[in-house]
């Protein structure tokens, strides 16, 4: 079974700080990176799919970049809004069914 | 608008009764997906589907199985429940096997 990690587990921000987590995962076999946000009472929502070394995406005030040769990503959030709040996994997927979640980072963005 | 439904948000149902999860997707996916998401767990795969009536085991399939008589419809069902099966249940779709993964709300089971 591969090990996603992400850190740090949670983050407390104010409002209009800008923020970034980590995901690691393994590097050998390497197909797809997924971004997921899930907010309270809400199902979990795709942000981003990466497959690409050295991809960088973005979505707003929301970008991710990745290194499939060092088993990295990361997730920048530019100033920071309440509305932001939420869990966000990474995902790893080697090109089967199988897609391994990490454990997520938890932000909580204060007014 | 792509969407998943399950059939309950919250569920309690006492040790050792017989528990159906139903999951529909309106997106015409083949690929369906039971996980469950436990505290300071990432999201772990129970069983999968990549087509009508067929099956795989996950990770942590024990305890559980499946069944996909339609391709629209993945119930996952708790043959007798226990106290080590309370936890948050999310079923998801995909297009692809790689592709992004769409969820459903959820149901929080709690099994006294």
């Amino acid at each position: 079974i591969l090990n996603v990690e992400q850190s740090p587990q949670s983050l407390h921000v104010q409002e209009g700080d800008s923020t970034n987590f980590t995901c690691s995962f393994p590097s050998s076999n390497f197909y797809a990176l997924h971004w997921y946000r899930w907010e309270t009472a809400k199902s979990p929502e795709a942000l981003f799919v990466m497959t690409l070394n050295g991809d960088e995406k973005k979505k707003g005030r929301i970008s991710a970049t990745l290194n499939t040769k060092e088993g990295y990503s990361y997730l920048y959030i530019k100033g920071s809004q309440p509305e932001d709040s939420a869990t966000y996994l990474c995902a790893s997927n080697t090109g089967g069914f199988k897609t391994i979640f990490g454990a997520g980072t938890r932000l909580f963005v204060k007014a | 608008d792509v969407k998943v439904t399950q059939s309950s948000r919250y569920l309690v149902k006492r040790t050792g009764e017989k528990v159906f999860l139903e999951c529909v997707q309106d997106m015409d996916h083949e690929n369906m997906f039971w996980y469950r998401q436990d505290p300071g767990l990432g999201l772990r795969l129970i069983y999968f589907s990549y087509d009508v009536k067929m099956k795989e085991k996950g990770d942590i399939p024990e305890g559980y199985s499946v069944s996909r008589e339609k391709k629209e419809r993945f119930s996952l069902i708790l043959e007798s429940a226990s106290t080590n099966q309370t936890s948050m249940y999310l079923c998801a779709s995909s297009l692809s096997r790689s592709y992004e993964q769409y969820f459903g709300p959820g149901t929080r089971l709690t099994v006294t």
